[in-house]
């Protein structure tokens, strides 16, 4: 119950598209679904985050989409472009376990000019 | 602001060994926590330190250990190495029990042979 599916595991898109990147949860007690970027050697860096209560968030060209209901959120990057080549994690937490994150398996993005 | 920080970045070891990871958090930041990073198990938590105490542990067995400074830096230590420890040990500090981002540090890179 607390795991996070994250898919796809690869994406290839061409400059200009726009990758979409789903998580399920099963854990109704999330309450802030964050996505991070890594690139090689280095650490994840929080890229955008939502909580339940609000079905979109924006911000810059990454939208975050979140269905309560379904208990899926989606990471979409507009305009996409060879420097967002990099792994996607989606992640969940609940007020209550503090810090602790669970994470997607992570997504390799692969953004070709 | 400086980020966070880890010491060392790399280190090999062999099996039967015991190591520590140093992670000195944002400046600021009380809350320290530390996350296993592998291919196949994908990034998994492994506690949270607030305080020098210790507030939330994942699923990890007795050999991983860790503590807080009264500074906030943070340790972690594995003793009786395994094969299966190899990983990149990632560190990432909060403001503290209200704050919800966590800033990762670019990790400690532990190979077990």
């Amino acid at each position: 119950q607390q795991q996070v599916k994250q898919s796809p595991q690869s994406l290839i898109v061409q400059k200009g598209g726009i990758p979409i990147i789903n998580c399920a949860y099963e854990n109704t007690a999330f309450d802030y679904f964050p996505w991070y970027q890594q690139f090689p050697g280095k650490g994840p860096a929080l890229l955008i985050a939502i909580r339940p209560d609000v079905s979109e968030k924006k911000e810059g060209r990454f939208t975050i989409s979140f269905n309560k209901s379904a208990k899926q959120f989606s990471l979409h990057i507009m305009d996409s472009q060879p420097g967002d080549s990099a792994t996607y994690f989606c992640a969940a937490s609940m007020g209550t376990s503090g810090s602790r994150l669970t994470f997607g398996e992570g997504t390799q993005l692969t953004v070709n000019p | 602001k400086a980020g966070v920080t880890q010491t060392p970045r790399y280190l090999i070891k062999t099996r039967g060994q015991q190591v520590t990871l140093s992670c000195s958090p944002i400046s600021g930041h009380r809350s320290v926590s530390w996350y296993q990073q592998t291919p196949g198990q994908g990034l998994q938590f492994l506690f949270e330190y607030f305080s020098e105490t210790q507030r939330n542990k994942g699923n990890f067995p007795g050999r991983f250990s860790g503590r807080q400074f009264s500074n906030s830096r943070s340790e972690m230590n594995v003793s009786t190495l395994e094969l299966g420890d190899s990983a990149l040990y990632l560190c990432a500090s909060r403001s503290g029990p209200g704050g919800t981002t966590q800033y990762f540090g670019p990790g400690t890179r532990l190979t077990v042979l």
